[in-house]
């Protein structure tokens, strides 16, 4: 069973880095895409970015890219989220997705729980 | 950036009678490959959201065959016939043949 496990979320200031964590269960993390999307508490959803397989490439939202910062560790079956200079509008849930497979082009065919982001002074 | 309009905002709907949610883009979804990139997703009260439907009309596994996707283009919709209890929630629409993708603002089915 696919399993992601988000951590790392929690209350910030303004201006401060934070660090999520994903850990995943119940596949070969390395051979699978990975993304990160965001729910603000209005609900409104945000792609942020993704990683593929081997961490060789990333692609990010233009609005996020100068900021946040996508990077896996395959040997631990982990996917990260450096946040910098959190802003209140990055006050969200934060989840870790899978793509589905090579053959099912679906971005976010699996989801983790979410981490929750406040960003507050 | 392609900005996904979905209607309704919110749904009410009697068990059993069929759902339809709209989802218009800005931008024709075809990719050049001739693939269009444009998937469903559920999120149920205190959930994650869940894909339902991905490549327009394709069910994800384990989705009941009452999820039906259909549209072209720019337009696109989802019927859930016989609604039933489980289906209430939050239904977001989402694209990703153009960069930065993208996500509709969602549509509040609710059970009468």
């Amino acid at each position: 069973e696919v399993q992601l496990v988000e951590s790392g979320g929690g209350l910030v200031k303004p201006g401060a880095s934070l660090k999520l964590s994903c850990v995943a269960s119940g596949f070969t993390f390395s051979d699978y895409w990975m993304s990160w999307v965001r729910q603000t508490p209005g609900k409104t959803m945000e792609w942020i970015g993704d990683i593929k397989y081997d961490g060789s490439y990333t692609n990010y939202a233009p609005s996020l890219k100068n900021r946040f910062t996508i990077s896996r560790d395959n040997a631990k079956s982990t996917l990260y989220l450096q946040m910098s200079n959190v802003r209140s509008e990055d006050t969200a849930t934060y989840y870790c997705t899978r793509v589905a497979s090579i053959t099912i082009a679906a971005i976010f065919a699996y989801w983790g729980q979410g981490t929750l982001v406040t960003v507050s002074s | 950036d392609v900005v996904l309009t979905q209607t309704p905002v919110s749904l009410s709907v009697t068990l059993g009678d069929q759902a339809s949610i709209s989802c218009r883009s800005s931008q024709s979804l075809e990719y050049s490959d001739g693939y269009t990139y444009l998937e469903w997703y559920l999120q149920k009260p205190g959930q994650s959201p869940q894909l339902l439907i991905y490549g327009v009309s394709n069910r994800f596994s384990g989705v009941p065959d009452r999820f039906i996707g259909s549209g072209s283009g720019t337009d696109f919709t989802l019927k859930i016939s016989r609604v039933e209890p489980e289906d209430l929630g939050v239904y977001y629409c989402f694209q990703a043949t153009h960069d930065p993708l993208t996500f509709g603002s969602g549509t509040k089915l609710e059970i009468k």
